[in-house]
């Protein structure tokens, strides 16, 4: 299976400290999206990573993809509030994207 | 607003009932997926049209069904409503079915089934 994992599953930390979530695959993948959903809403696209070793960047978070492709990470520096929400991550498949379970976060005031 | 619409935002029925969803995609958009979330969980794919085909089936089950309509338009039909039917169902539209086309999601309807 292509199965993505996700971790941690829920991450409740205090605003303005650094925190990593991890996606996973046992297979490469030849591109990963994350996407941030919150509540009430529709998840909204963040970034799309395509190559190994590939890092972006967006205001406070960066992503990277792993230079094998089969990972990628989403750091977020000097959280805040405004970053609460679930954090999923796909890949693709046969032109299709396989979704994580996502990362649940709460950042406390 | 990622400039997908879909209706109603709350449904609530009853245990053997039908409903329809419907979607509005992105303009210019020709693929419309559509998935079901639970509580707490992550995005299940059901189905995916593009341009009025059907081009994947995903864990959708046979009670529900779906189709995309001369003007791109979706409705995701769900019969024989039961408890375990109660979810988040949304609508994503993209540009074509690349898998790293980004898809602009609907803000979903809140089905209750009672």
């Amino acid at each position: 299976t292509q199965l993505l994992e996700q971790s941690p599953q829920f991450l409740s930390i205090q605003e303005g400290e650094n925190l990593t979530v991890y996606c996973n695959s046992s297979s490469v993948f030849s591109s990963l999206q994350w996407y941030r959903q919150e509540p009430g809403e529709g998840p909204v696209l963040l970034v799309t990573v395509v190559t190994g070793g590939e890092v972006k960047k967006l205001k406070r978070l960066t992503f990277q993809f792993g230079d094998a492709r089969k990972d990628s990470s989403l750091h977020i520096t000097a959280a805040q509030p405004g970053d609460t929400g679930l954090y999923l991550c796909a890949r693709d498949s046969n032109y299709q994207l396989i979704w994580g379970a996502g990362t649940k976060l709460i950042i406390k005031p | 607003d990622s400039g997908v619409t879909q209706t109603p935002k709350h449904l609530i029925t009853a245990t053997g009932q039908r409903v329809t969803l419907r979607c509005s995609p992105r303009s210019g958009d020709l693929s419309v997926y559509w998935y079901q979330q639970s509580l707490d969980q992550g995005l299940q794919f059901l189905i995916h049209y593009y341009n009025g085909e059907e081009r994947a089936k995903g864990n959708i089950l046979e009670r529900f069904s779906a189709q995309q309509f001369p003007d791109l338009h979706s409705e995701l039909n769900l019969s024989s409503l039961e408890l375990g039917d109660s979810a988040l169902y949304f609508c994503a539209s993209s540009v074509g079915v690349a898998n790293n086309s980004p898809l602009h999601f609907g803000n979903g309807t809140r089905l209750t089934v009672t």
